[in-house]
């Protein structure tokens, strides 16, 4: 597609389920990052990755939180046993290569733990 | 440790006016910096960048300005336009390697007709 894709749009989990979310980035890009936006404050860092490996998951927040871009394209970002503090948009953004910014960004999963 | 800082959560102009949004940051190793605009339910969309050897960078209505000595960086959008009511982020990476941004908290602008 034109733009990076994320599915679902919008998930609502029980407290301790396990949540996987889904980023498909732009054709052709090597370089990818999930964020997590809680409500009124602007996106933090969780992991990046090169291709299909990951250099850098000093954003994540615990051990519950696991991601993959197993084949250097769509990424899955997983929470284990999630709480009610993992309840954040997740956002996903992709660029050429390393050096070539800006970033781009699907629109985000919104996640609700109940 | 907030290292970008968006100082301003709101701010209302006048349509065809000039919007000013200011960002501020702290680490001194940043050396690239982005704002992005954000409408509710959608992701954040680039709009302009800098990197730190320019202190201005102009794209139509918007131009950033880049002052390092003080760690500050402004938006200037003129004529502003009522599309232009948005979040803005300014976020600040070093240019190398893994680019993680790092955002500030946004700063609401609502242009009047």
């Amino acid at each position: 597609g034109a733009g990076v894709s994320q599915s679902p749009r919008y998930k609502v989990a029980k407290r301790g389920q396990d949540v996987a979310l889904r980023c498909d980035p732009i054709s052709g890009h090597v370089s990818l990052f999930w964020y997590q936006q809680a409500l009124g404050q602007g996106p933090e860092f969780l992991t990046y990755f090169q291709n299909e490996a990951q250099l850098d998951k000093s954003g994540l927040p615990s051990d519950r939180f696991f991601a993959e871009r197993p084949e250097g394209s769509v990424s899955t970002l997983k929470i284990q046993r999630t709480q009610q503090e993992d309840s954040a948009v997740y956002l996903c953004a992709s660029s050429p290569g390393p050096g070539n910014q800006p970033q781009h960004f699907g629109d985000g999963t919104r996640l609700s733990i109940l | 440790d907030q290292q970008v800082k968006q100082n301003s959560p709101s701010l209302s102009v006048q349509e065809g006016r000039i919007s000013i949004l200011n960002c501020d940051y702290t680490n001194s190793m940043f050396d690239y910096f982005l704002w992005y605009k954000k409408y509710p339910a959608e992701g954040p969309t680039f709009l302009i960048s800098i990197s730190s050897i320019k202190d201005k960078n102009e794209d139509g209505r918007f131009t950033v300005f880049l002052n390092k000595s003080a760690k500050h960086l402004s938006l200037h959008i003129v004529p502003s336009q009522p599309g232009d009511s948005a979040v803005y982020f300014c976020a600040a990476s070093r240019y190398s390697g893994n680019e993680k941004l790092t955002f500030g908290t946004g700063t609401r602008l609502t242009i009047i007709p």
